[in-house]
């Protein structure tokens, strides 16, 4: 019930491909999903997040698609270039739990030039 | 320009050792977390405090343990360093207030190999 299932695991797109990363949970009472960017030797940050009563979020060229009918949640990068190449965590959490987060397992995208 | 800092990048210790991982935060926040990063199983979470002296389990506490005297300062310790501990060490922290909905500020991290 707490988990959250992310996959891919790896992914490797051409510069200027669309690469989907997807989650899903099972807890319905999660009400704050974001997304978090991991490069190299450095910790993760946010990179952009949502809840659940909108059901898409845009914030430069990363997009979060939710659909809460089915309990999954996605992220997309459009127009993807090397520098976006990293490994993105989902996340999940609901406010009473005092800002702990629930992770996905990762996914590592590499975007060939 | 929130920082959060780990006393180690890299850290070599033998089984048995006991060992001391220590964060540091400047900015005030109330919450701070501890987390292993291993292939894999993403980030999971060992140990979490709201405030000073204050400490909770996470989901996979077994054989560690925490400390926090200062509100600023959260140390981990490795009671009795074990290889399946062999792992990278991330420390993060966020405000209280505003509950789930606060940004989660992550160190660098401390890759930890125990021989």
């Amino acid at each position: 019930q707490q988990q959250v299932k992310q996959s891919p695991q790896s992914l490797i797109v051409q510069k200027g491909g669309i690469p989907i990363i997807n989650c899903a949970y099972e807890n319905t009472a999660f009400d704050y999903f974001p997304w978090y960017q991991q490069f190299p030797g450095k910790g993760p940050a946010l990179l952009i997040a949502i809840r659940p009563d909108v059901s898409e979020k845009k914030e430069g060229r990363f997009t979060i698609s939710f659909n809460k009918s089915a309990k999954q949640f996605s992220l997309h990068i459009m127009d993807s270039q090397p520098g976006d190449s990293a490994t993105y965590f989902c996340a999940a959490s609901f406010n009473n739990q005092g800002g702990k987060l629930i992770f996905g397992q990762g996914t590592e995208l590499s975007v060939k030039p | 320009d929130v920082k959060v800092t780990q006393s180690s990048r890299y850290l070599v210790k033998r089984t048995g050792e006991k060992v001391f991982l220590e964060c540091v935060q400047d900015m005030d926040h109330e919450n701070m977390f501890w987390y292993r990063q291993d292939p894999g199983l993403g980030l999971r979470l060992i140990y979490f405090s709201y405030d000073v002296k204050m400490k909770e389990k996470g989901d996979i506490p077994e054989g560690y343990s925490v400390s926090r005297e200062k509100k600023e300062r959260f140390s981990l310790i490795l009671e009795s360093a074990s290889t399946n501990q062999t792992s990278m060490y991330l420390c993060a922290s966020n405000h209280r207030a505003g509950g789930a909905y606060n940004e989660q500020f992550f160190g660098p991290g401390t890759r930890l190999t125990v021989l």
